[in-house]
């Protein structure tokens, strides 16, 4: 079964201040792929970034960051010194070989980032 | 310039109308996508084509008909639809449905009201 799971469902931050959102997701398969998208109120969702599973490296991109952990099965994402812009919904999503490209998404944690 | 457009943005019908959702990518892919997003509900894949042919069909009612009539273009078309279908309808491409570790790419959404 696929799950994705994103236990913060709302987080709030005052500009400038460190955030991480959590992805926690649940696969048998071992070759997958992880990703993390931005949704601006506008609607769009903004894709961030992709991992696949053999790649355990951290990443990061300007001042956003991404920390893929198998061992605990999470890829969480970090927003250092977080801006206004920042608010918005981000969601973690996990597709697996088997499945082509049916998506599994998470529910989505609602950053609002305070001036 | 976004690489998948959808008009209209907003729409707001009837229960008796009937009304189409377009979607066009500009980024050269292979599969596309309709996407509903509903308050407090995780995306739902609704539909998939991949070169022009329907690979997905999540037991979405029939009053929701989707149609692809080149790689680039989607439509889909809305007939007798209920207040319950209101929500945001997302268009999304990728190179091919059957690569797992392709990136999706969404457009705008259309904001469905059904009054």
């Amino acid at each position: 079964a696929q799950k994705v799971t994103q236990a913060q469902t709302e987080i709030s931050v005052v500009e400038k201040e460190d955030v991480t959102l959590d992805c926690v997701y649940e696969t048998r398969d071992t070759t997958y792929y992880l990703f993390w998208y931005k949704q601006p109120p506008s609607g769009e969702l903004v894709f961030l970034i992709r991992r696949n599973s053999f790649d355990e490296q951290n990443e990061i991109s300007g001042r956003y960051s991404w920390n893929f952990q198998k061992s605990t099965s999470s890829f969480n994402f970090t927003i250092t010194a977080s801006q206004v812009v920042d608010s918005a919904v981000y969601f973690c999503a996990l597709s697996e070989a088997d499945y082509g490209q049916n998506f599994v998404f998470g529910p989505g944690t609602r950053l609002s980032v305070l001036p | 310039e976004t690489g998948v457009t959808q008009t209209p943005r907003h729409l707001v019908m009837g229960m008796t109308n009937k009304k189409s959702l377009k979607c066009e990518q500009h980024l050269g892919h292979n599969a596309m996508y309709w996407y509903k997003q509903s308050a407090k509900k995780p995306l739902e894949l609704m539909f998939v084509y991949n070169f022009k042919e329907q690979t997905e069909n999540n037991s979405v009612p029939s009053r929701f008909s989707p149609e692809c009539p080149n790689s680039s273009h989607l439509f889909l078309h809305l007939h007798t639809l209920q207040p319950e279908d209101s929500a945001l309808y997302l268009c999304a491409s990728s190179q091919d449905f059957t690569n797992s570790g392709n990136t999706i790419y969404f457009g705008e959404g259309s904001w469905l009201t059904v009054v």
